[in-house]
């Protein structure tokens, strides 16, 4: 199935430090959608792009969908110990109903 | 809200049984997923389903089946557990081209 490149795999920042991480493919995207999963739970859903160049935001996460339609970002600014966890993109195209899901980027937020 | 419900938080069954997780959707949902989850290879598909008694094999279906005898129920089976079926299941569901909300996990380990 379609791979998406998700980096860093992982990251250990100080509180109140800002993180960003991104997703790439090799097919173009028509939606780009970044989960979280807390520890013990399934990922929830924070932010859901739906055309090239968009960034949206939602409190302190900022993401955006590439331009050329391959790429998407995820910023979360001033950190705290509640944004651990892993961090997920998932991309669909244009063929079907289907998600494509990145690796995941594991965040520890230090205090 | 949107609930998915999995019938087991924490799973632990003996090689060569034949093991049912089973998911629920409360939302009407057309779609259906069935998940794994494991350290660095994020969340791989195994079957999903677009409507009632209907299945399609996702990335690793090897070793697993699906039924989808009703509209909210979506069921995962293991012929015959092995060792290397030891993971996290996740469910989701979504109407036909949205994002896909998931249940928390089932943990099974394979004794």
């Amino acid at each position: 199935g379609q791979q998406l490149n998700q980096s860093p795999q992982s990251m250990f920042i100080q509180e109140g430090e800002d993180v960003s991480m991104n997703c790439t493919s090799s097919s173009i995207f028509n939606t780009w959608l970044w989960y979280k999963q807390d520890p013990g739970e399934g990922p929830v859903l924070l932010i859901a792009l739906y055309k090239a160049g968009e960034l949206t935001s939602n409190g302190r996460l900022t993401a955006q969908f590439g331009i050329t339609r391959k790429d998407s970002f995820l910023n979360i600014s001033a950190s705290i110990p509640s944004d651990v966890g892993i961090y997920f993109c998932a991309g669909q195209g244009n063929t079907g109903n289907q998600f494509y899901f990145g690796t995941g980027t594991s965040l520890t937020v230090i205090p | 809200d949107v609930k998915v419900t999995q019938s087991s938080r924490y799973l632990v069954k003996r090689t060569g049984e034949k093991v049912f997780l089973e998911c629920v959707q409360d939302m009407d949902h057309e779609n259906m997923f069935w998940y794994r989850q494991d350290p660095g290879l994020g969340l791989r598909l195994i079957y999903f389903s677009y409507d009632v008694k209907m299945k399609e094999k996702g990335d690793i279906p090897e070793g697993y089946s699906v039924s989808r005898e009703k509209k909210e129920r979506f069921s995962l089976i293991l012929e015959s557990a092995s060792t290397n079926q030891t993971s996290m299941y996740l469910c989701a569901s979504s109407l036909p081209y949205q994002p896909q909300h998931f249940g928390d996990g089932t943990r099974l380990s394979i004794l």
